[in-house]
């Protein structure tokens, strides 16, 4: 079965606390990506992530990307309250354009 | 400006009444794919295409169809629509062939079906 668990589904979070998103996959692929999305509002590309080992840093969010272990991070350093949002991984199984999101982690950082 | 149109945004109809959303790029992309928003469940891919007259089956094509004559544009056609096609629609676009695969969304069509 083709599927993307993601975890924790909510998460809430302090400021300038650190915390980790993850995301597995139960297929082979090495393309993954991030998104978020804003309450209302349409997705936002984080990440690409298109090789094991991949590694990506934007502010306070870092992405990995581990091919063998079918498994993605996304870390939040120092978390601020602009982070609040709800993140999805997404993977497109077996490098086939078949793209299967994760149900989304909802971050609420909390002063 | 580089982005992915739709129409309409909000939208409610009663089961049975044929229904388009249209979804429009103006990017030159070769992808473009529909995906279907409900709580819980993230996205699901409904259909996409990798180039003109070219489509496939995503994870839950039940009850929809798709046409894709031009480029720019990638229709989502609900033949007959029925409640449990009320959800939250979007449209996306990437290229292909290059490093990036990154997709653009649409602002998302909100769909109620009584």
């Amino acid at each position: 079965e083709l599927k993307v668990e993601q975890n924790p589904l909510f998460l809430s979070m302090q400021e300038e606390k650190n915390y980790t998103i993850y995301c597995n996959y139960s297929t082979t692929s090495d393309r993954l990506y991030w998104y978020r999305q804003d309450p209302g509002k349409s997705l936002e590309s984080l990440f690409v992530l298109l090789s094991n080992g991949a590694v990506k840093q934007e502010g306070r969010l870092m992405a990995s990307l581990d091919t063998k272990a079918r498994l993605s991070t996304l870390h939040i350093t120092a978390a601020v309250h602009d982070l609040s949002a709800t993140y999805f991984c997404a993977v497109d199984m077996r490098n086939n354009n078949d793209m299967r999101f994760g149900a989304g982690t909802r971050l609420t950082v909390k002063p | 400006e580089a982005q992915v149109t739709q129409n309409p945004r909000y939208l409610i109809t009663v089961t049975g009444k044929k229904l388009t959303v249209t979804c429009s790029q103006n990017m030159n992309h070769e992808y473009m794919s529909w995906y279907r928003q409900d709580p819980g469940l993230g996205l699901r891919q409904i259909y996409y295409s990798m180039n003109v007259e070219v489509t496939d089956k995503g994870d839950v094509p039940e009850g929809y169809k798709v046409s894709r004559k031009e480029k720019r544009n990638f229709p989502l056609i609900l033949e007959s629509p029925s409640p449990n096609q009320t959800s939250l629609y979007f449209c996306a676009s990437s290229p292909i062939g290059q490093s990036s695969y990154e997709q653009y969304f649409g602002p998302g069509t909100r769909l109620t079906v009584t």
